[in-house]
């Protein structure tokens, strides 16, 4: 369901530092979780996802953490720059007999500084 | 390569008028479809996904509809809209299968009832 806050959580940092981006997720059965990022006005593109059996995956800049005892995902971005500034959601993924659909957290929203 | 497509960009509808939103997806066959809104400042809600032609889940009830009369298209409806339909709405696709998790978004319809 939706969040009934207004706002979405703010992440504030400096160009060139590294950014960490939490999550909870809610369903211990999900196979993947997904995290993106949208930029102002677009639909969210992907950056990375982690099966459910993994702990860490990197990417390009980006790796993904997964704890699964307590239910939290997070997404650490190295040397964040400003093209880095967006909003970023987690998602977990249901399976086929789903549709396979994606539920999203509410979003963190990332300001790089220069 | 595939490509998403959506239309209109933006829309103005007063209270009470209908809707028809589309979408169509290039390059692929047989994904899963789906529609999401996003009200300003927030999460993305699932309202539909479907699997194949002719085969739609509602994930909440509203005075929204989805069709998908051919494979690779995927219209959202209203016969009547709400000041509350106002929002960001957003088609996507994704292939079938376990590994693929990423979800690919359509450039977005802004809708603002009045």
């Amino acid at each position: 369901g939706e969040s009934v806050g207004l706002h979405l959580p703010t992440l504030s940092v400096q160009e060139g530092d590294n950014s960490i981006i939490n999550c909870a997720y809610s369903n211990s059965a999900s196979d993947y979780f997904i995290w993106y990022k949208q930029e102002s006005g677009k639909g969210p593109q992907f950056i990375i996802d982690i099966r459910s059996n993994m702990d860490k995956r990197q990417g390009q800049r980006v790796t993904v953490l997964l704890n699964k005892t307590v239910k939290h995902l997070s997404l650490q971005i190295a040397a964040t720059q400003p093209g880095d500034s967006a909003v970023y959601f987690c998602a977990e993924k249901g399976g086929e007999t789903s549709g396979s659909r994606l539920t999203f957290g509410e979003g963190t929203q990332l300001t790089v500084n220069p | 390569s595939q490509t998403i497509h959506q239309w209109p960009a933006t829309l103005v509808q007063p209270v009470g008028s209908p809707l028809s939103l589309e979408c169509t997806v290039e390059g692929t066959s047989n994904p899963n479809l789906y529609w999401y809104r996003q009200a300003a400042g927030r999460g993305l809600q699932l309202l539909f996904y479907s699997v194949g032609i002719g085969q739609i889940s509602s994930e909440v009830p509203q005075n929204l509809s989805a069709s998908r009369p051919q494979d690779r298209q995927f219209i959202l409806s209203s016969k009547k809209l709400l000041l509350s339909d106002s929002g960001f709405y957003l088609c996507a696709w994704t292939k079938k299968g376990l590994a693929d998790n990423e979800q690919f978004f359509g450039p977005g319809t802004r809708l603002t009832v009045l």
